[in-house]
């Protein structure tokens, strides 16, 4: 089975810290994906890369960056961290290039409140 | 962006059939329907997905309307487990597009 695992399922931190969050896959899958789940909101896409080093923006960047160095990890770093970027965090990898057929595998979540 | 609508929420009975209804009448030619679902306290994961024919796989059955305005997943003997929120997606080459999806309940 494929896993994708996410640091901590719980975190609070301080407005203007710095955050990181990190996702680890076991199945050797090229894309990976950070969005964000708010209720009435739904999930939103944050950024997602296809490769090692390489980095695309999604639908809500602002306020974040990511880092790909290894092909099975992806960090995504509050770089101040806000009271609006209280959420649920998700991490989710997939196996191919970004493409119709293609499938997600999501981690457990990271509950991020921001004080 | 082609959209989908969906219920709100929907119950079901344990051990009964359920039929979780999805509108996309705005789809293209080559988006691809996609279901997931998020069991509470846990991130999405993958149901199952289709083009044109109706598809089977050991945790549901996606019927797609001929015209594929509309399609309907349908969990053949809902348990307890399967309480969870259930999204249908439309799949473009760029895009995974979660809406707020069905909420369903299953009674014991």
């Amino acid at each position: 089975d494929v896993k994708v695992t996410q640091s901590s399922r719980y975190l609070v931190k301080r407005t203007g810290e710095k955050v990181f969050l990190e996702c680890v896959q076991d199945m050797d899958h090229e894309n990976m994906f950070w969005y964000r789940q708010d209720p009435g909101l739904g999930l939103r896409l944050i950024y997602f890369s296809y490769d090692v080093k390489m980095k695309e923006k999604g639908d809500i960047p602002e306020g974040y960056s990511v880092s790909r160095e290894k092909k099975e990890r992806f960090s995504l770093i509050l770089e101040s961290a806000s009271t609006n970027q209280t959420s649920m965090y998700l991490c989710a990898s997939s196996p191919t290039r970004w493409g119709r057929t293609d499938t997600q595998y999501f981690g457990p979540g990271t509950r991020l409140t921001v004080l | 962006d082609a959209k989908t609508t969906q219920p709100n929420s929907m119950e079901s009975n344990e051990e009964e059939p359920v039929h979780l209804p999805c509108n996309h009448s705005t789809i293209s030619g080559t988006d691809y329907i996609h279901w997931y679902r998020q069991l509470p306290s846990q991130g999405p994961e993958y149901v199952i997905h289709g083009l044109t024919s109706n598809v089977n796989n050991r945790m549901a059955s996606l019927a797609i309307a001929e015209d594929r305005k509309s399609s309907t997943l349908i969990l053949h003997r809902a348990t307890l487990r399967d309480a969870a929120v259930y999204y249908c997606i439309l799949r473009d080459d760029n895009d995974m597009r979660f809406g707020a999806g069905t909420r369903l309940t299953v009674k014991p």
